[in-house]
C-alpha cells in the first residue's frame, strides 16, 4: 500500500530562517510526488510535480527536490506570507492521490 | 482561465438527510477527483471520473456517490448523512486523468 509520512508536524521558524520538511515515501510504481500549499479554509494550491529521483523545481523562495524514499521542501529565506499548511502527495500505479496529513509551517515577522 | 469552482461553499444538514455536491473543472479538464478533509483523517480520495466514467475508488461506503456529465462537470453525492461525514469536500480536476491535479476552494459539510 502507498504510504506517505511527512515531518515535522508544525514548524515555527523566524523571517529570513531557512529550513527544510520532509516527505518520506513507499510506492509501488512512483507516477509522481506533488506538493501543495494550504491556507485556512482554502483549496490546496499546486506547487510541483517532481516524477523521478534526482529531479529539482525551484519557484521563488521554495525549492523541492527527490529521492527514491523521500522528497524535501527547502524554504529560504521565508516570509510570514509563506505560513501556511504544506501537503505532499504521491500517486503510484493505481493513479489515486496518496497525501501525507501535512506540516504547518509558521513564520513569525 | 476560471480556476475549480465548488457549490455550494457552505452546507448544514441533519443526520439521516442526504447532500449533493457540484464541481465545474477548469476549462478543457475532463478528469474530476474528490477529496474528504478532516482534521483528523487529512485529505482522503473518494473517487475519480474521467469522460463520464469512474476510473478510480477509495475506500468509503456506498453511500458516497458520484457522477460526471458529458461538459466534465461533477456531482458528489452522500445519502443517509452521518456525523462522521462533516467535512470539508474538495474537488480537483486534471487535463487528462493521471495527471497534476488542481483544486477548488471545497463545500464545508457540517452535519448536525
Amino acid at each position: 500500500e502507498d504510504q506517505v509520512t511527512q515531518s515535522p508536524e508544525a514548524l515555527r521558524l523566524q523571517e529570513g530562517e531557512s529550513s527544510s520538511l520532509n516527505c518520506s515515501y513507499t510506492v509501488s510504481g512512483l507516477r509522481g510526488l506533488f506538493w501543495y500549499r494550504q491556507d485556512p479554509g482554502k483549496g490546496p494550491e499546486f506547487l510541483f510535480t517532481l516524477y523521478s529521483a534526482g529531479e529539482e523545481k525551484e519557484k521563488e523562495r521554495l525549492k523541492a527536490t527527490l529521492t527514491k524514499k523521500e522528497s524535501f521542501l527547502h524554504i529560504t529565506a521565508p516570509k510570514p506570507e509563506d505560513s501556511a499548511t504544506y501537503l505532499c502527495a504521491l500517486q503510484g500505479g493505481s493513479e489515486k492521490l496518496v497525501f501525507g496529513k501535512g506540516t504547518k509551517l509558521t513564520v513569525n515577522p | 482561465k476560471a480556476g475549480v469552482t465548488q457549490t455550494p461553499r457552505y452546507l448544514i444538514k441533519t443526520r439521516g438527510q442526504q447532500v449533493t455536491l457540484s464541481c465545474s473543472p477548469i476549462s478543457g479538464h475532463r478528469s474530476v477527483s474528490w477529496y474528504q478533509q478532516t482534521p483528523g483523517q487529512g485529505l482522503q480520495f473518494l473517487f475519480e471520473y474521467f469522460s463520464e466514467t469512474q476510473r478510480n475508488k477509495g475506500n468509503f461506503p456506498g453511500r458516497f456517490s458520484g457522477r460526471q456529465f458529458s461538459n466534465s462537470r461533477s456531482e458528489m453525492n452522500v445519502s443517509t448523512l452521518e456525523l462522521g461525514d462533516s467535512a470539508l469536500y474538495l474537488c480537483a480536476s486534471s487535463l487528462h486523468a493521471g495527471q497534476t491535479q488542481y483544486f477548488g476552494p471545497g463545500t464545508r459539510l457540517l452535519v448536525l
